[in-house]
């Protein structure tokens, strides 16, 4: 089975402190994903990557930056954090794009709570 | 550009009675479509999806959904609910990249 780990469920951080959010896929996938998941909005990608040292901007990208230097390992950074990055941040892989059916499998995700 | 429409944000149902999640989308092209469920405090999981092959398609659980181009839905249904189908149920459209709906939680009363 796939699996991928987040490296923390729950953080708390202060405002403006630099955050840094790891997952590691053991699939040899070539994608990987972040998401922030709100309520009522479902999830929204911040960045994806296909790619060791490739990335690519989601759909809400400000206010984050990733790191993708191993092919297991996809980092999200917040550089200063912000209240309104308060959320559950889930992390995502799947293999080649471009296929039809690429699921995607999920991380548990970590909640974010910025003070 | 697609995009996904879950038309209920929560269903209550007791138990033993059906359920039906519903999901519309938009798709210039022949899109994939999944549906993911999420329990409380853990990440998504795949309940089944759907790629241009037969239009109902069987899922993990007891879950399924039918594909109809022409009302652009694919909604998901169960027989017969039990308690531990109470999660949040997200609707997906994939064309290339994947589009989330904003979820329906799902309630199940005893």
């Amino acid at each position: 089975d796939v699996k991928v780990t987040q490296s923390s469920r729950y953080l708390v951080k202060r405002t403006g402190e630099k955050v840094f959010l790891e997952c590691v896929q053991d699939m040899d996938h070539e994608n990987m994903f972040w998401y922030r998941q709100d309520p009522g909005l479902g999830l929204r990608l911040i960045y994806f990557s296909y790619d060791v040292k490739m990335k690519e901007k989601g759909d809400i990208p400000e206010g984050y930056s990733v790191s993708r230097e191993k092919k297991e390992r996809f980092s999200l950074i917040l550089e200063s954090a912000s209240t309104n990055q308060t959320s559950m941040y889930l992390c995502a892989s799947s293999l080649a794009l471009g296929l039809d059916d690429n699921e995607q499998f999920f991380g548990p995700g970590t909640r974010l709570t910025v003070l | 550009a697609q995009s996904v429409t879950q038309l209920d944000s929560h269903v209550s149902v007791s138990e033993g009675t059906p359920v039906l999640l519903r999901c519309n989308y938009s798709s210039s092209y022949s899109p994939s479509l999944f549906w993911y469920v999420q329990h409380p405090n853990k990440g998504l999981q795949l309940l089944l999806k759907y790629t241009s092959a037969a239009t109902l398609v069987k899922g993990i659980n007891g879950f399924e959904a039918e594909f109809k181009k022409s009302e652009t839905s694919f909604h998901l249904t169960k027989p017969s609910a039990h308690m531990s189908d109470a999660a949040e149920y997200f609707c997906v459209v994939s064309v290339g990249d994947m589009r989330f709906g904003a979820g329906t939680r799902l309630t199940v009363k005893p």
